[in-house]
């Protein structure tokens, strides 16, 4: 039991680069979300998905899409990379919509340089 | 809106004393209310959780007490241990969008 896999762990992108991150969960939840980690700044949703063929925007979507491939599979796309995207990006699922405890994975270190 | 606020940012503590972080929220319909650990290089993790129908709850070390008319919730760690040195969030679940808002986070650092 895996719990949630991101891939990959570190990322180098030149600016203008295009690039997903793949997340999987194996514990049949129904609720995925992407996170991005900066110093000082918490924990910040991007986009979450309450359920399979459902997306919605979090608190900073612009500059992102997202597609729930399937129950188990959530990835993220940056399409034009910025500087201001470096970060640490963590995918997390939970199995009711953020009312149970939400697992996370290991986390991308992303640099756009 | 959805607004959680963590405070003190840092706090160091020697080995064996308590340490307790304090976060208060603003939407006073949440009832569910996680704190999460993460180490150093590694993604955050559930450490305990209390939902709005109970005022405390303890797990062996690590307690957290929640205060609706004041809407704040505090993490206690007791007698604290090197290996509790990590950053900690709080989060409220928010019923307008069902989503989980996290605090900035707690730079906990135990002194041996």
């Amino acid at each position: 039991n895996a719990g949630v896999t991101q891939t990959p762990k570190f990322q180098v992108l030149k600016t203008g680069q295009s690039m997903t991150l793949q997340c999987a969960q194996d514990m049949n939840h129904n609720s995925m979300y992407w996170y991005r980690q900066d110093p000082g700044m918490g924990l910040r949703l991007i986009y979450y998905s309450a359920s399979e063929g459902t997306t919605d925007k979090g608190e900073v979507p612009n500059g992102y899409n997202v597609s729930r491939l399937n129950k188990r599979e959530f990835s993220l796309r940056l399409e034009s990379a910025a500087p201001s995207q470096t970060s640490v990006y963590f995918c997390a699922s939970s199995g009711i919509q953020g009312n149970t405890e939400a697992f996370f994975g290991q986390g991308t270190r992303l640099t756009v340089v | 809106g959805e607004n959680v606020e963590q405070h003190p940012s840092t706090l160091s503590v020697q080995e064996g004393d308590s340490a307790v972080i304090k976060c208060t929220y603003s939407d006073s319909a949440s009832n569910y209310f996680p704190w999460y650990k993460q180490e150093l290089g590694k993604g955050p993790q559930l450490i305990i959780d209390i939902r709005s129908n109970v005022g405390e709850k303890k797990d062996q070390r690590i307690a957290v007490t929640l205060n609706k008319t004041a809407k704040h919730f505090s993490l206690h760690i007791t007698e604290t241990q090197p290996e509790d040195s990590a950053v900690y969030f709080c989060a409220a679940l928010y019923y307008g969008n069902n989503r989980l808002a996290f605090g900035k986070g707690n730079q906990v650092v135990v002194i041996p």
